[in-house]
C-alpha cells in the first residue's frame, strides 16, 4: 500500500518568512495530492490541492511542487502570518474509482511574531 | 447548512463494551470516510465507503466495523473497544473523487478505559 513520510514534523519561521514542508510517497500511482490545514481543536481543511498532470499550483500566499520522478511534493507558504500558525498534513491517493486515502504525520507550524 | 455531524463527541467507556459513533451529513454526498487521529501518527483511514451498501478497508480496519445502509449515514462500531482504540476519529464525506474537498466532522474523541 502507499506510505507517505512528512518533513519536518516541527517548523518553527519569523513572521514574514517562508515556510516549506516537503512529502514523499511510495505508490507511483497515486496522482492526486491534497494538503491540510488543521488549527488546534478543529477539523483539517483542504488548503491546496495538485493532481499528477500539473507539476505546480499556486493560491495566494500557498503553493504546491509535484515531482512525480522523485515521488515528493511540498507545500509553500510564503510571507507567514500568525494565523497560519497550525498543523499541516499532506496526502496522497489515486483518483477516480478510489476513495483510500493516505496521510502523512504532520507538521507543526510556529509563526514566531 | 452544509455539514457532517458526528456523535457523541466525547465518551470515556470501558473495554469491551460495545459502542457506536454516528455519522451523518446532508450534502447527499456518495464518498464517505472514518480515520483516527493519534500523535506522532497523523490521520490513519480506518474504513470507507463509495455508496450506498458498499465499504472497504483503510489502512487501520483492525477492531472496527462500519455499515452504508442509507446515503446519508456511515456509523462506526467497535464491537469489543481496548484501550489501544483510544484516539480522536473523524468522519468525512465528499460527492465524488473529482478534486471535491471532503467536509470533516467535528471529531470525535474516545477514551476507553
Amino acid at each position: 500500500g502507499e506510505n507517505v513520510e512528512q518533513h519536518p514534523s516541527t517548523l518553527s519561521v519569523q513572521e514574514g518568512d517562508s515556510a516549506v514542508i516537503k512529502c514523499t510517497y511510495s505508490d507511483s500511482a497515486s496522482n492526486y495530492f491534497p494538503w491540510y490545514k488543521q488549527e488546534l481543536g478543529k477539523r483539517p481543511q483542504l488548503i491546496i490541492d495538485i493532481r499528477s498532470n500539473v507539476g505546480e499550483k499556486k493560491d495566494q500566499r500557498i503553493a504546491v511542487t509535484l515531482n512525480k520522478t522523485a515521488k515528493h511534493f511540498s507545500l509553500h507558504i510564503t510571507e507567514t502570518q500568525p494565523e497560519d500558525s497550525a498543523v499541516y498534513f499532506c496526502a496522497a491517493s489515486i483518483e477516480f474509482g478510489n476513495e483510500k486515502l493516505t496521510f502523512g504525520t504532520g507538521t507543526r507550524l510556529t509563526i514566531i511574531p | 447548512e452544509a455539514q457532517v455531524t458526528q456523535n457523541p463527541r466525547y465518551l470515556i467507556t470501558v473495554t469491551g463494551k460495545k459502542l457506536t459513533v454516528t455519522c451523518s451529513q446532508n450534502m447527499n454526498h456518495e464518498y464517505m470516510s472514518w480515520y483516527r487521529q493519534d500523535p506522532g501518527l497523523g490521520l490513519r483511514q480506518i474504513y470507507y465507503s463509495m455508496n450506498v451498501e458498499v465499504t472497504d478497508k483503510g489502512d487501520v480496519p483492525e477492531g472496527y466495523k462500519v455499515s452504508r445502509k442509507e446515503k446519508r449515514n456511515f456509523p462506526l462500531i467497535l464491537e469489543s473497544p481496548s484501550p489501544n482504540q483510544t484516539s480522536l476519529y473523524f468522519c468525512a464525506s465528499r460527492i465524488d473523487p473529482l478534486g471535491q474537498p471532503q467536509h470533516f466532522g467535528d471529531g470525535t474523541r474516545l477514551s476507553i478505559l
